[in-house]
């Protein structure tokens, strides 16, 4: 099984400041990673697939980067509704798996 | 308007059996793979398993083998997860999801949830 590490568990960002959240995986996934928003009481929403396309409807200040096993999401201006947890998911090998997630908070 | 809605909550006791729902619409239902991922309180997402509803094809996670049971009725859209048994331990919010893309497939739209609750 593949193992998805996220880093840091907890991000701490003022508004309209950068936010860079980091995944990692165990063994390469290729380009197969995606990353989701969650939002408290909410369903998770896709925001990248391919590692780097924004899913239908997702701003441009989201953007994804990396292959292989190092996988970076970035929110280049936080915005008061990108507050949340954010995770990554690799669907390159079987069992599919999620990193542990990332919290985005205000500082 | 692709859409999945899934079954209301539902509040157990261990032992008792349970089967919740998922329905989709806005697309050829026949045609993606549905997954369902468990969260349990106050942590991360973990996924159970998939079925293609075109030919009930399905796998699961080792965590989750013999633990659970996916099924799908093509004939109304709806893809199922059941337990025989329920335990404490199940007690999470489960959520069914689409697989989209066309050579690997990522989670593109979600259903809201289904809260289960095993408790004596």
């Amino acid at each position: 099984e593949i193992v998805m590490t996220q880093s840091p568990a907890t991000l701490s960002v003022s508004p309209g400041e950068r936010a860079t959240l980091s995944c990692r995986a165990s063994q390469s996934v290729s380009s197969n990673l995606a990353w989701f928003q969650q939002k408290p009481g909410q369903a998770p929403r896709l925001l990248i697939y391919g590692a780097s396309t924004r899913a239908t409807g997702i701003p441009a200040r989201f953007s994804g980067s990396g292959s292989g096993t190092e996988f970076t999401l970035t929110i280049s201006s936080l915005q008061s509704e990108d507050f949340a947890v954010y995770y990554c998911q690799q669907y390159n090998s079987w069992p599919r798996t999620f990193g542990q997630g990332t919290k985005v908070e205000v500082k | 308007e692709v859409q999945l809605v899934q079954s209301g909550a539902e509040v157990k006791k261990p032992g008792e059996s349970l089967k919740i729902s998922c329905k989709g619409s806005g697309y050829s239902f026949t045609r993606y793979w549905i997954a369902w991922v468990r969260q349990m309180p106050g942590k991360g997402l973990e996924w159970m398993g998939i079925i293609y509803p075109g030919d009930s094809d399905t796998r699961y996670s080792p965590s989750f083998q013999g633990q659970v049971t996916i099924s799908a009725d093509k004939s109304i859209n709806t893809a199922y997860l059941q337990w025989s048994s329920l335990k404490a331990s199940d007690t999470a919010m489960y959520y069914c999801a689409r697989l989209g893309g066309s050579s690997a497939y990522y989670l593109d739209y979600w259903g809201q949830g289904t809260l289960v609750t095993v408790s004596s």
